[in-house]
């Protein structure tokens, strides 16, 4: 079965400089899709941005930038510019690229503090 | 659009009594539907999924069950509640594209006391 761990339950960062998020996922599949979710207080869970396995190009998305690793079987997140709110629980999830495995297995989430 | 509806979004039951949460989707058909558990601090716990109706996959097994009656309506049942069953309960869906993300609703707060 697949694993996500991410091993930062807690980091902080000073508004408008850059902070790094790290996810570590474990599976034995060659195809499969990566993503970074964000939940702000209101809890309303938001996609920040999406990998896909066979892209060698790390995915952009304004200020939310990845840096992934395949070989290393790393999937971390890069906030730059961060603002008050960029504040939330940020969750690493994988999942499976064949069809038929449709689920979504999440970290358990690293929370981040914007420091004004 | 698109809309996801997940009731009631807080809810209080005594140990032992039933409990029953329910999604329902509008504005596409045959979705991927989910849920998720969320204890406090801690991180989404996939519960079921569902790829089509009367097609339920148990991730965690537990004091909790699944059902998917209609096409855009997945309910989330227990017979009996354990204090452990507390937490903060997401229902998403998904089309069935791997690339694609998953919507999720507001959520439901339950306590078991």
């Amino acid at each position: 079965a697949q694993t996500v761990t991410q091993s930062q339950p807690e980091m902080s960062v000073q508004e408008a400089e850059t902070v790094t998020l790290s996810c570590t996922y474990d599976t034995s599949e060659s195809d499969y899709y990566l993503f970074w979710y964000k939940q702000p207080p209101s809890r309303q869970m938001i996609l920040v941005i999406r990998q896909e396995a066979y892209k060698q190009q790390n995915a952009t998305e304004n200020r939310f930038s990845v840096n992934f690793q395949k070989a290393a079987k790393s999937f971390s997140l890069k906030i730059s510019d961060s603002q008050l709110g960029d504040a939330a629980m940020y969750f690493c999830a994988y999942r499976s690229g064949g069809f038929g495995n449709e689920k979504l297995t999440f970290g358990t989430g690293t929370r981040l503090t914007i420091i004004p | 659009s698109q809309t996801i509806h997940q009731w009631p979004a807080t809810l209080v039951q005594p140990v032992g009594s039933p409990l029953s949460l329910e999604c329902t989707v509008e504005g596409t058909s045959n979705p991927n539907l989910y849920w998720y558990r969320q204890a406090a601090g801690r991180g989404l716990q996939l519960l079921f999924y569902s790829v089509g109706i009367g097609q339920i996959s148990s991730e965690v097994p537990q004091n909790l069950s699944a059902s998917r009656p209609q096409d855009r309506q997945f309910i989330l049942s227990s017979k009996k509640l354990l204090l452990s069953d507390s937490g903060f309960y997401l229902c998403a869906w998904s089309v069935h594209t791997p690339l694609e993300k998953l919507f999720f609703g507001s959520g439901t707060q339950l306590s078991v006391l």
